[in-house]
């Protein structure tokens, strides 16, 4: 049972445009929604997070858009460049399940030059 | 600063042989966890670590074995190997803080034969 849904699993987009990915949570348990970026080759790393008591958090270019009531958050990435190609995982979780982040199906985002 | 540290990071084996990786962690970090991802699939955890001694079972725990003696090491085991279980795994760690960075090993990519 995925409890976290992510889309598009693939995303392509012109140098300078806006990327856009989305994730729908079940569990309202979930306080906390962390996005991460992974290189080839590489582990996840942590790009940017939020906690559902705001409704938009904004880090450089980076930006996550909270809506409780619908139970969606999404990934906004302004003026996208090619070294942003990578592969973005939404996740969720909650204190009291031992803090541990079920993760959506994760987002191949290419930038084209 | 290593951080999380998998050996080995590749790995051939044949079907019924059993295996172990290893994850060491330079952090201090209290919390420890196990994922396995395959495409399509996101990340999913197959066994966690609140502290030195202590594991408990994720989404996908079929097939595994965990252990953590000390606090720096999780041990992931396969005790028989089937292709089912061919995959990219990462170790994680983390401090006690519930919205927490996780921090990833670069991931050990093993085949089952």
């Amino acid at each position: 049972q995925q409890q976290v849904k992510q889309s598009p699993q693939s995303l392509i987009v012109q140098k300078g445009g806006i990327s856009i990915i989305n994730c729908a949570y079940e569990n309202t348990a979930f306080d906390y929604f962390p996005w991460y970026q992974q290189f080839p080759g590489k582990g996840p790393a942590l790009l940017i997070a939020i906690r559902p008591d705001v409704s938009e958090k904004k880090e450089g270019r980076f930006t996550i858009s909270f809506n409780k009531s619908a139970k969606q958050f999404s990934l906004h990435i302004m003026d996208s460049q090619p070294g942003d190609s990578a592969t973005y995982f939404c996740a969720a979780s909650f204190e009291t399940s031992g803090s541990r982040l079920t993760f959506g199906e994760g987002t191949q985002l290419t930038v084209n030059p | 600063n290593a951080g999380v540290t998998q050996t080995p990071k590749f790995r051939v084996l044949k079907t019924g042989q059993s295996m172990t990786l290893l994850c060491a962690q330079d952090m201090n970090h209290e919390y420890m966890y196990w994922y396995r991802q395959d495409p399509g699939m996101g990340l999913r955890l197959i066994h966690y670590s609140v502290g030195e001694g202590t594991t408990a079972k994720g989404e996908v725990p079929d097939g595994y074995n965990v252990s953590r003696l000390k606090k720096q090491n999780f041990l992931l085991g396969l005790e028989s190997a089937a292709p089912s279980q061919t995959s990219v795994y990462f170790c994680a760690s983390r401090g006690r803080v519930h919205t927490g960075e996780l921090f990833f090993g670069e991931g050990s990519r093993l085949t089952v034969l």
